[in-house]
């Protein structure tokens, strides 16, 4: 079973500045079958990224994935007010697709 | 357009069931594998279980192994979760999923049906 490490939990940053968030893996990923979602509270997971670094249809440019084996990051360029939330990656090459504990990015 | 609406949820007793159905809509549901995922109170999102497209093959996580049981039925574009015995952990929001056309990352999630085990 691989276990993902997401760090930090929480970022405060300001809107305007660059957020990045990391996902280690504790064995290396198939594929680069990672995936990031972001969750608002009240609402569903949404889809941002898949394959590592392919955005979902809809997704900003602002929002980038990168990475390969066991480290993955997610980039967001700009932060815009409405990307304050909880970020979660999650691995999709082997069973069970776990899920990392979150990063929660919040205003400063 | 793509449509997951689950229900079923609700309160119940320990050592209690349930059954929840996710209901699909807007694309060829029998083609696509699909997911249970929870998400406890104020807690992160955990996986729960999968099935395939014509559900010959499930998994589940070891925390509901045993008690759950993941089912679909392909006629009715509907997807099941049958949990018995169940226990205080597992109160949360549970989501239905679907993979993408091009991989099995969850592209597309239901809003969420509430279960809370309590007496």
């Amino acid at each position: 079973e691989i276990v993902l490490t997401q760090s930090p939990g929480t970022l405060s940053l300001s809107p305007g500045e660059r957020a990045t968030l990391s996902c280690r893996a504790s064995q290396s990923v198939s594929r680069s079958y990672l995936a990031w979602y972001q969750q608002k509270p009240g609402q569903s997971p949404r889809l941002l990224i898949y394959g590592a670094s392919t955005r979902a249809t809809g997704i900003p440019d602002r929002f980038s994935g990168s990475g390969s084996g066991t480290d993955f990051t997610l980039t967001i360029g700009r932060l815009e007010p409405e990307d304050f939330a909880v970020y979660y990656c999650q691995q999709y090459g082997s069973s069970p697709p776990q899920f990392g504990q979150g990063t929660k990015v919040e205003i400063k | 357009e793509v449509q997951l609406v689950e229900s079923g949820g609700g309160l119940v007793q320990p050592g209690g069931s349930l059954r929840l159905s996710c209901a699909a809509s807007g694309f060829t549901f029998s083609s696509y594998w699909m997911h249970w995922v929870r998400q406890a109170p104020g807690k992160g999102l955990v996986w729960v279980s999968r099935i395939n497209s014509d559900g010959s093959s499930t998994n589940y996580a070891d925390s509901v192994k045993g008690r759950f049981t993941v089912s679909r039925d392909n006629a009715k574009n509907t997807l099941y979760l049958q949990m018995n015995s169940l226990r205080a952990e597992d109160t949360a929001v549970y989501y239905c999923a679907r993979v993408g056309s091009y991989g099995l990352h969850l592209k597309y999630w239901g809003q969420g049906t509430p279960v809370t085990v309590s007496s």
